[in-house]
């Protein structure tokens, strides 16, 4: 299996700060990466695909990058309704695996 | 644009099997590859496993031994049935459509999920 890390796994932020968060995998997956976001009691949702492709319908303060082992979603200016929990996905492998998640509350 | 509706028993006893539908509107079940998808409450998201509509599927190795995935085409539903459950399988469970964009395969369309608790 291919393991995904991510850091931090929760943090604490502002309305209009840059927040970045981080997903590791295990091994190369060139840029066969996902993000979702969750809210609470939701469904998560595609926000980047292929690391860096913006799904439909994203605000475009949503941000993807990396390729290899190493990877980062930003949020250019964090708004009300980005205060979930984000999760990473490999589909490199398909015994697709997902990170344990980064949950971005209110500072 | 695809909308997805899990179904089915909100309570499962150990050792017996869970079976779950998922309803798809907006769309054909011919369309796509189709998955699911399980949370521990309070934990991460697991995947369980993947069918495109001919029949051909892709288990998670965890679960392959318990787990089977079905498609009905006429009734635009999928199914999950996961045998010998423990209270470890306690979950929401959802239903994704799985997309393919230049081979990087992603889950795009969410149902909204369903609770299953496994007690006696």
């Amino acid at each position: 299996d291919i393991q995904m890390t991510q850091s931090p796994s929760s943090l604490s932020a502002s309305v209009g700060d840059r927040v970045t968060i981080t997903c590791r995998a295990s091994q190369s997956i060139s840029k066969y990466l996902n993000w979702y976001q969750q809210k609470p009691g939701k469904a998560p949702k595609l926000l980047i695909y292929a690391s860096s492709s913006l799904q439909s319908g994203v605000p475009s303060r949503f941000s993807g990058s990396g390729s290899g082992t190493d990877f980062t979603l930003t949020i250019s200016s964090l708004q009300p309704e980005d205060f979930a929990t984000y999760y990473c996905q490999q589909s490199y492998s398909t015994l697709f695996t997902f990170g344990p998640g980064t949950k971005v509350d209110i500072k | 644009q695809v909308h997805l509706q899990e179904s089915g028993p909100g309570l499962v006893k150990p050792s017996e099997t869970l079976s779950l539908t998922c309803t798809v509107s907006g769309g054909s079940i011919t369309s796509y590859y189709w998955t699911w998808i399980r949370q521990p409450p309070g934990k991460g998201l697991e995947w369980i496993g993947s069918i495109y509509y001919i029949g051909a599927t892709n288990y998670n190795p965890s679960l392959k031994s318990r787990v089977t995935i079905s498609v009905d085409t006429s009734k635009n539903q999928l199914s999950l049935k996961l045998s010998s459950v423990t209270a470890a399988d306690t979950a929401v469970y959802y239903c994704a459509s799985q997309s393919e964009y230049s081979g990087h395969v992603n889950f795009d369309y969410w149902g909204q999920g369903t609770l299953v608790t496994v007690s006696s």
